[in-house]
């Protein structure tokens, strides 16, 4: 069983489109994040919710808007994509906020 | 936000120990060190957490120094497979915002 999944995994559109990536986890845990990993490797926190309520919310652009409908889901939807967006996102839950588990991560790819 | 400097890259061969060390200067009092493994293409993954001294799972030890301004991730006897990148990161709570930086990629050669 996946503890953290995404759907889907790979992302290509063009830019201006709309999108969506969702993430779903299996583990019990209460705070989910969204982060974002650039061609440099560089790791960045977005977003983080704790039973459904935002509690870190970076700063980022307001195209990019997360949605939890319960507490084992994390959805993130982006308007109007442009191409500095193409990167992979991480989602990833935790129960301690220490050890967080990640998913496979969404490579998105703006053209 | 406590920020923290890692080696950019390391080399070693199977069968050694490794110990890659973090510089954070500013750790605050309340702060916990943190070390997570990233392989390509996949999330990163919770090795070790440490406040003070030492701690050792079946995975990885980390050693920290009373001052707490640096710490050192120790993998005993590496392998192949223990090449990826690692990432130190210090802070606490739910509201802390997790900085990863450019992290150390670990090499390990036959």
């Amino acid at each position: 069983d996946t503890a953290v999944s995404q759907t889907p995994k790979y992302l290509v559109t063009q830019m201006g489109n709309d999108k969506s990536i969702k993430c779903e986890q299996n583990l019990g845990h209460d705070t989910m994040y969204w982060y974002k990993q650039d061609s440099k490797k560089f790791l960045k926190i977005m977003f983080s919710y704790n039973n459904k309520e935002l509690i870190i919310n970076e700063t980022v652009p307001n195209r990019f808007s997360p949605k939890s409908p319960d507490k084992a889901h994390l959805n993130l939807h982006i308007n109007s994509l442009e191409l500095g967006d193409s990167a992979v996102y991480f989602c990833a839950s935790s129960q301690d906020w220490y050890e967080q588990y990640f998913g496979p991560g969404t490579r998105l790819t703006v053209t | 936000l406590a920020k923290t400097t890692q080696p950019i890259s390391m080399d070693s061969y199977e069968g050694q120990e490794v110990n890659i060390t973090c510089s954070h200067n500013n750790i605050a009092t309340n702060d916990y060190i943190t070390w997570y493994q990233q392989f390509p293409s996949q999330g990163p993954r919770f090795i070790i957490q440490g406040y003070k001294t030492k701690v050792t799972n079946e995975v990885a030890s980390l050693f920290i120094p009373a001052d707490r301004k640096s710490s050192t991730l120790s993998l005993p006897r590496v392998s192949l497979s223990d090449t990826a990148v690692y990432y130190c990161l210090v802070g606490e709570g739910y509201f802390n915002k997790f900085y990863f930086g450019s992290g150390t990629k670990l090499n390990v050669k036959p």
